[in-house]
């Protein structure tokens, strides 16, 4: 079993849509949760860290559910730039290893 | 304020040969990670580095691959006598500090081909 698994879709939706996410991983001592994003062949880029307490930025929002090991990601009002693939990430605080996700593809279609 | 930097961002080699492959992390950065990406793939962790110390190869591959941060100048990734199998992304990310709460920033990768 993966660590970090991830349903690759691609999710298609339109624009204005909402889009959740989800995630699961495997090590009970995870401490750190981000979801990064990756456009076609660049670099991951952070969106943002996911905190138990939930969070959110903008039309973003996190969950994490440490009881299910579940790490969750909504976008709401999807716009055609959202369009990437959407990494989930995990480490372990006080350890060095970051494990990432396989991925999601999202295509935001006008 | 650069961002981290990779050189070369592309670099094909013949099979047998050798690649080196750049880093240079953000300024005031001391961490250092290697991933590599196969096409379609997630990223797969390689070695992570602090200063003239390698922390943590638990990703790399027990031969031909080598990683270095000396005191001066930037990471390097070598692999030497490639194979076909090698072909893929190589990222290099740097941190703050080593715990995993600091995020990580990517470079623009390096695209390696083995013809």
């Amino acid at each position: 079993r993966k660590e970090v698994e991830q349903d690759p879709g691609p999710f298609n939706v339109p624009e204005g849509a909402t889009v959740a996410f989800n995630c699961t991983y495997s090590n009970s001592a995870s401490q750190s949760f981000f979801w990064y994003r990756q456009d076609c062949r660049k670099e991951p880029k952070l969106l943002m860290s996911v905190y138990s307490s939930g969070n959110e930025d903008g039309r973003f929002t996190a969950q994490l559910n440490r009881a299910s090991q579940d790490i969750s990601l909504l976008i709401r009002d999807s716009k055609l730039s959202d369009s990437a693939t959407y990494l989930c990430v995990v480490s372990r605080t006080g350890g060095f290893k970051t494990i990432f996700g396989a991925g999601t593809r999202l295509f935001v279609k006008a | 304020n650069a961002g981290v930097m990779q050189n070369p961002r592309h670099l094909v080699r013949r099979r047998g040969q050798e690649a080196r492959l750049r880093c240079s992390p953000m300024k005031g950065h001391s961490h250092v990670y290697w991933y590599r990406q196969l096409p379609e793939e997630g990223l797969k962790f390689m070695v992570y580095l602090q200063k003239e110390n390698i922390i943590d190869e638990s990703g790399m591959p027990k031969e031909r691959f080598s990683a270095e941060f000396p005191k001066e100048g930037p990471s390097i990734l070598r692999i030497q006598q490639v194979v076909r199998g090698d072909s893929a992304a190589y990222f290099c990310a740097s941190s703050l500090s080593g715990q995993g709460r600091n995020e990580q920033f990517f470079g623009p990768g390096t695209r390696l081909t083995v013809l």
